[in-house]
């Protein structure tokens, strides 16, 4: 019964390769996102989608493709994998309040290391 | 947009005292929220405390409570009777709701905590 679950937990690979990062939730909530850690531990929004429809695009190479089949899914598409996108992605989901509390939720993360 | 400042990057403190973990924003919205989050060695992410910008009180969570003082704009976190499971990182967090929309977190850069016994 895990709220937001993240597959794979881990993914190895080389430059140049294309690969994707799965991200589900069931919470019922409406709108999910993904975070990007670095390998000093600083955490930054990439993208937000709100019951399937894209919100936020942070300034991230279009290399990064988002896809959300459902408002239960938000999945992570990468083409084109250089050094740099080592790091480790989060998913995650929260529930709009209209300006109240608004927690989010985290995945476990997904650590991508591309050699 | 906000900016979310930690100014400790790493902390020593000895188990059972208590721990205060500074925080500092910086944002024109009115309407904002303020969130710890903690990241253990295992790496998942743990909401711990919640903080509105237009609450009247301090918010309390069993031993952590956020020290809430709006004209400083800041927000530091309080551990009381700090165990050894509390050694992470930790994060303070930010979000405006001016918006209106799904807007996500800015991040400050962290503060690791080591609980020594």
């Amino acid at each position: 019964d895990t709220a937001v679950s993240q597959t794979p937990k881990y993914l190895v690979t080389q430059m140049g390769n294309d690969k994707s990062i799965k991200c589900e939730q069931n919470l019922g909530h409406d709108t999910m996102y993904w975070y990007k850690q670095d390998s000093k531990k600083f955490l930054k929004i990439m993208f937000s989608y709100n019951n399937k429809e894209l919100i936020i695009n942070e300034t991230v190479p279009n290399r990064f493709s988002p896809k959300s089949p459902d408002k239960a899914h938000l999945n992570l598409h990468i083409n084109s994998l250089e050094l740099g996108d080592s790091a480790v992605y989060f998913c995650a989901s929260s529930q709009p309040t209209g300006g109240g509390k608004e927690t989010q939720y985290f995945g476990p993360g997904t650590r991508l290391l591309v050699l | 947009a906000q900016k979310i400042t930690q100014t400790q990057p790493g902390m020593f403190v000895q188990e059972k005292e208590a721990v205060t973990l500074d925080c500092t924003y910086d944002t024109s919205d009115p309407s904002y929220g303020l969130f710890w989050y903690k990241q253990p060695s295992s790496g998942e992410m743990i909401f711990l405390i919640y903080q509105g910008s237009y609450d009247q009180q301090n918010a309390t969570e069993g031993r952590y409570s956020l020290n809430f003082q709006k004209a400083r704009k800041s927000a530091n976190l309080v551990i009381s009777a700090s165990q050894l499971g509390d050694s992470a990182m930790y994060f303070c967090v930010g979000r405006s709701y001016s918006g209106g929309g799904a807007d996500g977190l800015t991040f400050g850069k962290g503060t690791h905590l080591i609980i020594q016994p």
